[in-house]
């Protein structure tokens, strides 16, 4: 069955050290998001990207970035990891153009960073 | 600026009653709209959609309202279970000036459900 997998599960991480979250998805889609949930923000999107090498900013992209070589993985990096990026990180992925397309999550990463 | 709103943190009922989960948005741009379910530890997953066009969308238990002119939808649960004890966000998507989207969305606070047995 098709799947989007993220790792690692859970990552415990010092303030300024680089970090990177793994997305992978087995759905052949195009598009593949990265959000941030946090209490009382509800999930924020953090990057997204419509294709191989195509990447865009989300509402809350300052502090973290991204990269599309293939279809299958979208690699969220924390440059210089901050407190404020203690949050549980998911990834998405949907088909396809236009609105009417549902996008199907990964379990999370949770990372903490001291 | 919020442009999906879950005014309820949490909404607690009993096991057998609805529940009623309240969404609004305030871009006028948004043209479908989405619930999503999230249980601890898991990602979220979907639940129920519905489009601009529409006002009312059923799947078993669970029915979307939309009130186009109040920018408002709601999510009906009838009857509550155990089971549906979760969080549940709100999600709208627009069109761009292309005519795309790439479904796009953007997510409402979110509201804890608790359905008690």
């Amino acid at each position: 069955d098709a799947e989007i997998t993220q790792s690692p599960r859970h990552k415990i991480t010092e303030t300024g050290r680089q970090v990177t979250l793994a997305c992978h998805q087995t759905w052949n889609h195009n598009n593949m998001f990265w959000y941030r949930q946090d209490l009382g923000h509800g999930l924020r999107l953090i990057h997204y990207s419509y294709g191989v090498h195509d990447t865009n900013k989300g509402e809350v992209s300052d502090g973290y970035s991204v990269s599309r070589s293939n279809t299958e993985d979208l690699p969220l990096t924390l440059e210089s990891a901050a407190s404020s990026q203690t949050s549980v990180y998911f990834c998405a992925s949907s088909e396809g153009t236009g609105s009417y397309n549902e996008q199907f999550f990964g379990p999370g990463t949770r990372l903490t960073v001291l | 600026d919020q442009q999906v709103k879950q005014n309820s943190p949490s909404l607690s009922v009993q096991e057998g009653r609805i529940s009623i989960l309240n969404c609004d948005y305030t871009n006028s741009m948004f043209d479908y709209f989405l619930w999503y379910k999230k249980y601890p530890a898991e990602g979220p997953t979907f639940l129920i959609s519905i489009s601009s066009i529409k006002d009312k969308n059923e799947d078993g238990r669970f029915t979307v309202f939309l009130n186009k002119s109040a920018k408002h939808l709601s999510l009906h649960i009838v009857p509550s279970q155990p089971g549906d004890s979760a969080v549940y966000f709100c999600a709208a998507s627009a069109l761009n000036a292309g005519g795309t989207s790439y479904g796009k969305l953007t997510f409402g606070q979110g509201t804890i459900l608790t359905v008690h047995p």
